[in-house]
């Protein structure tokens, strides 16, 4: 199975902050790579798709680069509604993982 | 508007039985790929397996933790996706989501695979 790492597991920002947060595959996973922000007792809801494709609806602010094993997703200016979990996922191969988990709290 | 409401949570002893059914509408079901996501208590996102649409195969994966255990199936005339869980585990405990999955492929590669709608989740507890 293909691990996902995230880091930070936790961070505390403020609105108007840049946040970047960072997910590292255990190999190439090409840009087999999604995003998905959860809230509380919510479903999750996709943000980016293969890397670097911005879901439609999603507001701009959100943008995701890399390829191969280091990917990042960065919000350019926090907003209030952003305070959530963030979590990343590979498709290159089943089983699908995602990575632990990134919560995002207001500072 | 795509809508998926899952059904059929509850609480269940360990080793017992329960099914799941996942209800949608607003798609061309028929087309979809499906998938199972389940998320324990205070822990991350978990994928349980995927089906096929019957033109992609109509086939199933599962991840190894429930493989042999858990079957998903889905009726194309009921627009309903099921996922039958046997043999549970106190480690099942869980709210599991289903999911649509976008497919993107060039001839039999997968170029994009991600989960673009979801349901609200149901929860499973599993204890005796």
């Amino acid at each position: 199975d293909i691990q996902m790492t995230q880091s930070p597991s936790s961070l505390s920002a403020s609105v108007g902050d840049r946040v970047t947060i960072t997910c590292r595959a255990g190999q190439s996973i090409r840009n087999y790579l999604n995003w998905y922000q959860q809230k509380p007792g919510k479903a999750p809801k996709l943000l980016i798709y293969a890397a670097s494709n911005l879901q439609s609806g999603v507001p701009s602010r959100f943008s995701g680069s890399g390829s191969g094993t280091d990917f990042t997703l960065t919000i350019s200016s926090l907003q209030p509604e952003d305070f959530a979990t963030y979590y990343c996922q590979h498709s290159f191969t089943t089983p699908v993982t995602f990575g632990q988990g990134t919560r995002l709290e207001i500072k | 508007e795509v809508q998926l409401v899952e059904s059929g949570g509850g609480l269940v002893k360990p080793g017992g039985s329960l099914r799941l059914s996942c209800a949608a509408s607003g798609l061309t079901f028929s087309n979809a790929w499906l998938t199972w996501v389940r998320q324990a208590p205070g822990k991350g996102l978990e994928w349980i397996g995927h089906i096929r649409s019957k033109t992609g195969g109509g086939t199933t994966d599962y991840a190894a933790p429930v493989k042999g255990r858990f079957t998903i199936s889905r009726d194309d005339l009921e627009n309903t996706l099921h996922l039958q869980m046997n043999s549970l585990k106190t480690e099942d405990t869980a709210v599991y989501y289903c999911a649509t999955i976008h497919i993107t492929m060039v001839r039999t590669s997968i170029m994009e695979y991600y989960f673009d709608y979801w349901g609200q989740g149901t929860l499973v507890t599993v204890s005796s």
